[in-house]
């Protein structure tokens, strides 16, 4: 099946920091990857769509200066925290989508930041 | 707006039947999906329906009712393992991902 691999698994940084997170799809070309967030006890919330070469699409209150989403080929995209607080400590998953015939996203197994 | 709802949580007896509803009212429809969440990992892919109807995978099954707005995931013969949080989500006409909250399952010996 399709693999989606995610990097690092957690970090723990500090305050006023930036932190990197790689999403790669590992046995396919995805067109189309997720960047979602998950708060403890809460849903997934999606936080940009991105699709290759092109720029990510951000919802509704997501900082797109602050969370910086580059999909530079169809197996990588990265997302960047940048000055990254307390507030933004959470569970970051990224989900790839390649050109299934019912378009299934394909989860990494996601990063959990922390951040002092 | 959209808006999918499932119960919040519910607990069930090992060796038991559970099933879990969905309700959603979405911009268009091109498939729902159930996923499994365990705790502090990401969801896997449990099934798709996108035609009216039940689909069954081993001890999962998935059901599905476009005019009723409705899907209901069973899980048959139920293990500890099962014990994690069942999202129901929906592709809609922009064929984006509307996530449901998640319903978490308690299963007891």
């Amino acid at each position: 099946g399709a693999v989606v691999s995610q990097h690092p698994s957690w970090v723990i940084c500090k305050s006023g920091t930036s932190v990197k997170i790689e999403c790669r799809s590992l046995d396919f070309q995805a067109t189309t990857m997720f960047w979602y967030r998950q708060f403890p006890k809460q849903s997934l919330m999606l936080m940009a769509t991105s699709n290759e070469g092109s720029k990510a699409t951000y919802e509704q209150g997501v900082e797109k200066d602050k969370f910086l989403i580059n999909h530079a080929s169809l197996t990588l995209s990265t997302l960047t925290v940048t000055s990254a607080h307390p507030e933004d400590s959470s569970f970051y998953i990224c989900s790839a989508r390649g050109d299934s015939d019912y378009n299934e996203q394909f989860f990494g197994p996601g990063t959990r930041l922390t951040v002092l | 707006g959209q808006n999918i709802d499932q119960p919040t949580e519910m607990t069930a007896t090992e060796g038991a039947i559970v099933q879990i509803n969905c309700t959603y009212q979405t911009s268009g429809f091109n498939g729902l999906f159930w996923y499994q969440q365990h705790a502090g990992e990401a969801p896997t892919f449990l099934s798709y329906n996108v035609l009216d109807g039940l689909e069954e995978k081993g001890r999962f099954s998935s059901f599905l009712s476009r005019s009723k707005g409705y899907s209901y995931l069973l899980l048959k013969e139920l293990q500890m393992k099962d014990s994690a949080s069942y999202l129901c989500a929906v592709l809609d006409s922009n064929y984006q991902l509307i996530w449901g909250a998640g319903t978490k399952l308690i299963i007891k010996p």
